[in-house]
């Protein structure tokens, strides 16, 4: 079985620009994760879709934002970027039976903003 | 809300020695689940180990096993005879029901030749 697969894996914007970043799902799973990585404030939680619902959200300005497709693939966008932005974004899938609770994660998307 | 502690930011080991990495948790909620995950240079983030809190039996694949103390709000890692592609990030988590994930900071593991 395939696993997460994130695209594009590396990204260079500017400050004031938006960037998609999207995200496919081991086959079969249903709900996917977004987290935001960087040095500073390690992992932290952006927000989760189950079958095209927002489920959780993080602490994130609403330039943030997301959505899942009937296909269970994700995009997340970010407006008016900011050199903060700056990070590690990582998808992560899990399956709506057996090891439910078990997140699956994706190569990482790099978004560079200079 | 959960959180999680790894008070290791970097541990060494000998290659074909045994380390353990230590991590403490704290939840409200009784039915949680813990996991250790490995993050190499390559970024990608990948699982380890799984444990349900329910279980008392101490989750083991392969050479890596963890000490699950319920009471004491414990999980820690232990890599058996380690190996040079052991060297990563390892981060512990925990969740429980439709929560997010959360993480410590992670603890990085060098392991010398």
């Amino acid at each position: 079985k395939a696993g997460v697969t994130q695209t594009p894996r590396y990204l260079i914007k500017t400050r004031g620009q938006q960037v998609t970043l999207s995200c496919s799902p081991i086959s079969g799973h249903r709900s996917v994760s977004w987290y935001q990585q960087t040095p500073g404030q390690g992992l932290q939680f952006l927000f989760e879709y189950f079958s095209e619902t927002q489920r959780n959200k993080g602490n994130f300005p609403g330039r943030f934002s997301g959505r899942q497709f009937s296909n269970s693939r994700s995009e997340m966008n970010v407006s008016t970027l900011e050199l903060g932005d700056s990070a590690l974004y990582l998808c992560a899938s899990s399956t709506p039976v057996g090891d439910r609770d078990t997140q699956y994660f994706g190569p990482g998307t790099r978004l560079t903003v200079l | 809300a959960q959180t999680v502690t790894q008070s290791q930011p970097e541990m060494s080991v000998q290659e074909a020695e045994t380390v353990t990495l230590s991590c403490t948790y704290d939840t409200s909620e009784s039915d949680y689940y813990l996991f250790w995950y490995k993050q190499p240079p390559s970024r990608q983030m990948i699982l380890v180990i799984r444990q349900e809190a329910y279980k008392q039996q101490n989750a083991t694949e392969n050479r890596f096993s963890v000490n699950f103390q319920k009471a004491a709000k414990s999980f820690s890692l232990k890599i058996s005879d380690s190996q040079l592609g052991d060297a990563a990030m390892y981060f512990c988590a925990c969740r429980s029901g439709n929560t997010p994930l959360v993480f410590g900071k992670g603890t990085r593991l060098s392991v010398i030749a």
